[in-house]
């Protein structure tokens, strides 16, 4: 089955612990994001990756890191988390970005920072 | 991307037809008009696009007006599960945007009632 996964799903961490949340497609995707959604903030973009090795800033980078060594993974990277990053965190991927290719989403990593 | 106008919910009785609308008047030429749902807390799942033609796949249908400023996404028979939030937008064809990045508006909560 055609599917983007996370891991975790939920998180509740401290401030200052370094974590990362997987991101992995099975559809051979070159474009792969991550976006967080926050209550009356809609959706909003904090990394990118057009392919292996190519990443690029979205709308809201500060705090986060990414890495793209395979095509299938992208994780994303809390070298500090603060309380401030609480979020709901989606990985999206799509085969590339064009706008009319379809982006598949995760089912979404739920992080608490204390 | 043009902006979109949805009405903020809707009910809509098990086994009828969800018609939800979207208003576009802004649209120019090269913009596609997709439609993606969230389910509660979960990630944004894609449900059709088209950009001047009527269109129909196996979730939905997507009728846009021959001016295309309104579209209407139409779900045949709702059921309990197609309970979420439908996200209308408007993206223009091709990779101008360098991180494909979807933004999303409010939505319309679409309530499917036994």
């Amino acid at each position: 089955e055609a599917q983007v996964t996370q891991n975790p799903r939920y998180l509740i961490t401290v401030t200052g612990k370094k974590l990362t949340v997987t991101c992995s497609q099975n559809m051979n995707h070159e474009y792969m994001s991550w976006y967080r959604q926050d209550p009356g903030l809609g959706l909003r973009q904090i990394y990118y990756s057009m392919n292996v090795e190519v990443t690029d800033k979205g709308d809201v980078p500060e705090g986060y890191k990414v890495s793209r060594k395979e095509k299938r993974n992208f994780p994303l990277i809390l070298e500090s988390p603060s309380p401030n990053q609480t979020s709901l965190y989606f990985c999206a991927s799509s085969l590339s970005r064009v706008s009319t290719d379809t982006q598949y989403f995760g089912p979404g990593t739920r992080l608490t920072v204390l | 991307d043009a902006k979109t106008t949805q009405p903020t919910s809707m009910d809509c009785a098990e086994g009828r037809a969800a018609n939800l609308p979207c208003n576009h008047s802004t649209i120019s030429g090269n913009e596609y008009v997709y439609w993606y749902r969230q389910i509660h807390s979960q990630g944004p799942q894609y449900i059709i696009h088209g950009l001047k033609n009527n269109e129909t796949n196996e979730m939905a249908s997507l009728i846009i007006t021959e001016d295309r400023k309104s579209s209407t996404l139409i779900l045949p028979h709702a059921t309990l599960r197609d309970t979420a939030v439908y996200y209308c937008i408007v993206r223009v064809a091709g990779n101008n945007n360098a991180g494909n990045m979807l933004t999303f508006g409010g939505g319309t909560r679409l309530m499917v009632k036994p």
